[in-house]
């Protein structure tokens, strides 16, 4: 079994500054880490992936986020946000090898807000 | 993802009515999913179909039923539905993790659904 823990529930963040939101997982096997985004009354939308290769991965919208194995972390960061960036994320992980990428499980959610 | 699609979008119920919500997807995936959405607490997986004859529990079962009528069709019921049960509903597709397929789950735009 795994469980995804997003450290923070809101972020604010002024435009055009940097953001990271954190995820810590934990999991007895080896495991593929996502990162989605809602907008609001929207569904979600596939931010970037990790299933091998690179451990930094670089996504849409000007997202990255590094896996670090030894840390149990999948961390998203962006250089400078825009008021678009509004959203709430979530941080996902499937068991890796040949099950599921569907078959998820999120963190609680992590909602950024960007002022002007 | 406007090729998985849920009906309906916005739903309000009275205790103890079943009521069904539906899926269908054009993406052709075996894998379909249900999840329910909270605040504060992410998606959590209700119950899951690798294909037309598989049907698998998810984290939290109790009080649903699904259906599976087609390759492309996935119904989750609530035989009585109560307040506690009021959630947002995404249906996902995922593809067979083979190489060249799509390594990803598809979201649907997601079901509101009220319990009064």
């Amino acid at each position: 079994a795994q469980s995804v823990t997003q450290l923070d529930s809101q972020v604010p963040v002024f435009e055009e500054a940097p953001v990271e939101l954190r995820c810590n997982y934990s999991s007895s096997v080896s495991v593929y880490l996502f990162w989605y985004v809602q907008y609001p009354n929207q569904g979600l939308q596939l931010l970037l992936k990790y299933l091998s290769g690179s451990t930094l991965v670089k996504g849409i919208n000007g997202f990255e986020a590094e896996f670090n194995k030894s840390q149990t972390s999948f961390h998203l960061r962006k250089p400078s946000v825009h008021i678009s960036d509004t959203a709430e994320y979530f941080c996902a992980v499937s068991e890796a090898g040949g099950t599921s990428y569907g078959k998820l499980t999120f963190g609680q959610g992590t909602i950024l807000t960007v002022h002007p | 993802d406007a090729d998985v699609t849920q009906t309906p979008r916005n739903r309000i119920t009275k205790t103890g009515k079943r009521i069904m919500l539906e899926c269908s997807q054009t993406k052709g995936h075996d894998r379909m999913y249900w999840y329910r959405q909270d605040p504060g607490l992410g998606l959590r997986l209700i119950y899951y179909s690798f294909d037309v004859k598989d049907i698998n529990k998810g984290e939290i079962s109790d009080g649903y039923s699904v259906s599976r009528q087609a390759q492309a069709k996935f119904s989750l019921s609530l035989e009585s539905a109560i307040p506690n049960q009021t959630a947002l509903y995404f249906c996902a597709t995922s593809d067979l993790p083979a190489p060249g397929q799509e390594q990803r789950a598809f979201f649907g735009q997601g079901t509101r659904l009220t319990v009064v």
